[in-house]
């Protein structure tokens, strides 16, 4: 099976930078999905990784380790918009897992 | 404008009383799944396909139906519901192209209680 495990809930100031580490079981991986989550919106697509290392798009980069089983979002230069739950999945095969989301405050 | 559309978004019913909640999407993707929401759970799959008349169980497809009929349609349907399928339910849909990638949309969810 897969296991996604995230933390809970973090806490970070506007314009900071702040980490979002995620871990996935590599039974049958093919790669690993974040997406952002307004509460009662649904999930927006933020970034898809299949190979290892860091992905940039603008304020946000994702970063993978396959041999790890292990990834995390970076958020740069916090906002308040980006106040939202943060969603960690792996891709197996045909099979979507996902993690129970980590909740992100960015405070003034 | 591409988008993937649920009906309907909220529902309050009872017991027993079979439902369906639909899908549309209109971008001709191939694959599109369901998933229920539920808090400290997160997002789990319930069913997905693949393509028209190719359906398999994800997670927690008990007590759900789905059919795949024609390519932009995947309704789930409940034919007894029962209080522990109270959720929140999105569906979505992607390419199979290129891994994937920039192509993920799920609809705006679908509030579901069963009293």
């Amino acid at each position: 099976g897969q296991n996604i495990d995230q933390p809970t809930e973090m806490t970070a100031t506007e314009g900071a930078i702040v980490q979002i580490n995620c871990t996935y079981q590599t039974s049958g991986f093919n790669g690993l999905f974040w997406y952002q989550q307004h509460a009662g919106e649904a999930p927006t697509f933020l970034s898809y990784n299949v190979l290892d290392g860091l992905e940039e798009k603008g304020r946000f980069s994702s970063f993978l380790s396959r041999s790890k089983g292990y990834s995390y979002l970076l958020l740069k230069e916090l906002q308040m918009k980006d106040s939202a739950s943060y969603l960690c999945a792996s891709y197996n095969n045909n099979d979507m897992r996902f993690g129970a989301g980590t909740r992100l405050t960015v405070k003034p | 404008e591409a988008q993937v559309t649920q009906n309907p978004r909220y529902l309050i019913t009872v017991t027993g009383k079979k439902l369906t909640v639909t899908c549309s999407q209109n971008m001709n993707h191939e694959y599109m799944s369901w998933y229920r929401q539920d808090p400290g759970l997160g997002l789990r799959q319930i069913y997905y396909s693949m393509n028209v008349e190719v359906t398999d169980k994800g997670d927690v497809p008990e007590g759900y139906k789905v059919s795949r009929k024609e390519k932009r349609n995947f309704p789930l349907i409940l034919e007894s519901p029962s209080p522990n399928q109270t959720s929140l339910y999105f569906c979505a849909s992607s390419t199979r192209d290129r891994g994937f990638r920039d192509t993920q949309y799920f609809g705006p969810g679908t509030r579901l209680t069963v009293l």
